[in-house]
Formats: C-alpha cells, sequence, structure tokens
C-alpha cells in the first residue's frame, strides 16, 4: 500500500498558484519525498524532492512540515500544460530494495 | 540526448500468447525499473535492475512474468501466456546509480498491452 495520501482532484486557475497538499504520516527518519507528475499518455517526469528542508528548484518549490508528516507542492506560476496527475511518494528503504511505492495521485487542472 | 525508449508502443495480443517487451535505458544509467499502470492507478512497481542483477523479483505479479538484462543496458520482460487482467501500461524508467539517497527515475512513454 502506497504510504502517502492525496486528494484526488484539485482546480487551480491559471498563473495562479497551484498547491498540492500530500500527508505522510507514517514516514521514517531517512525516507525522502518524492514528487513526479504525469501527463496524460506520457511518463512520469521527475519533480523535485526532499528530506527534511524545504527545496527549490526551476519547476517547484516543496515544503515539508517540522514533524515531516506532510509536505506541499507548490507550482508558484500555473499554466495549462501544468495538467497533469501529481504523485507524492515516499521512497520505501528494505534491505537493498529502494523501492518507490506509488499511490493514485491528485489529477490537477489548470483552467484558463 | 536520447531518453528512456520502450518498443512496442502498442501490443495487442490474444490470450494465452507470449509477449515481450523492451527498454533501452539512457546510457550509462546502471539502475533500471519495470511498473505497470492499470487505467486510471497509480504505478505498480514490478522489478528493477542494478546492472544486470535483479536483487528482489517479489514484486512481478506471477511466474509468467519474467525479466532480464544484459550487457547493463538493454531489458526486456516477458509475459507468458498472457491473461486479460495482464492489459496496461507497461512503464520501464532508468535511474544513474541505484544506491544513491537521490533517485531521479526517467521514464520511457511506455508500451499499451491488450489481451483481448
Amino acid at each position: 500500500d502506497a504510504k502517502t495520501t492525496q486528494p484526488p482532484s484539485m482546480d487551480c486557475a491559471e498563473g495562479r498558484a497551484a498547491n498540492l497538499p500530500c500527508n505522510h504520516s507514517t514516514i521514517s527518519g531517512n525516507e525522502y519525498v518524492y514528487w513526479y507528475r504525469q501527463i496524460h499518455s506520457q511518463g512520469p517526469q521527475y519533480i523535485i524532492h526532499g528530506l527534511k528542508n524545504n527545496e527549490t528548484n526551476e519547476m517547484a518549490s516543496l515544503i515539508i512540515t517540522e514533524d515531516r508528516k506532510s509536505s506541499t507542492l507548490i507550482l508558484p506560476h500555473a499554466t495549462l500544460r501544468d495538467t497533469a496527475v501529481y504523485y507524492c511518494i515516499v521512497r520505501v528503504h528494505g534491505d537493498s530494495n529502494y523501492q518507490l511505492i506509488w499511490g493514485a495521485g491528485t489529477k490537477l487542472i489548470i483552467k484558463p | 540526448g536520447a531518453g528512456v525508449s520502450q518498443s512496442p508502443s502498442n501490443k495487442v495480443t490474444e490470450k494465452g500468447k507470449d509477449v515481450e517487451l523492451r527498454c533501452d535505458p539512457i546510457s550509462g544509467h546502471t539502475a533500471l525499473y519495470w511498473y505497470r499502470q492499470s487505467l486510471g492507478q497509480g504505478l505498480e512497481f514490478l522489478i528493477y535492475f542494478q546492472g544486470n542483477s535483479a536483487p528482489d523479483k517479489s514484486g512481478l505479479p506471477s511466474d509468467r512474468f519474467s525479466a532480464e538484462r544484459t550487457g547493463g543496458s538493454v531489458s526486456t520482460l516477458t509475459i507468458q501466456r498472457t491473461q486479460q487482467e495482464d492489459s496496461a501500461v507497461y512503464l520501464c524508467a532508468s535511474s544513474l546509480w541505484f544506491e544513491l539517497s537521490y533517485n531521479e527515475q526517467f521514464f520511457g512513454p511506455g508500451t499499451r498491452l491488450t489481451v483481448l
């Protein structure tokens, strides 16, 4: 089972910031939070990842709460091309197997 | 540079037939992953390779599924005696090195398998 919970869908107006929440209340100290997105009929695309600190790159910002039980992906100025399913994933460490366990994600629809 | 490629892009087969799906990872990537995705669902992890070795095959759905990788590059996923429930998009990804704590996976476009 996925270790994260996300809302199934969200809308956001074009040009506004899109804030996508994720709960990962059972995360352990050495597990990273990853975000990927999947545009229709394409393979997933890496966005950002983090452990404890907030992270920012050219695509998005990742805000992780101090207790690490939740995080928020922020797309600062959403465009229509950001319409996709966004997956929040916790990297599971089992023996030597670093799996990414995927949930159903959040379908983000950017509206003009 | 070239990304991850998969072939065929679409495969329609009859129940009971064997199919072989191919993945060409990014050059120099030592880790390779197979996932499948049913319609409207998230990704289901199947197997990963570090080099030519697959340390854990427990994610494969049944013994009809097998995968191999040769030369640390191309990988094939084989499904024997296909069943209708095998219908899905099969995605391949590669990453630079499996043991890195940072593990950005680059995905291919997938193979859409339909079993009639």
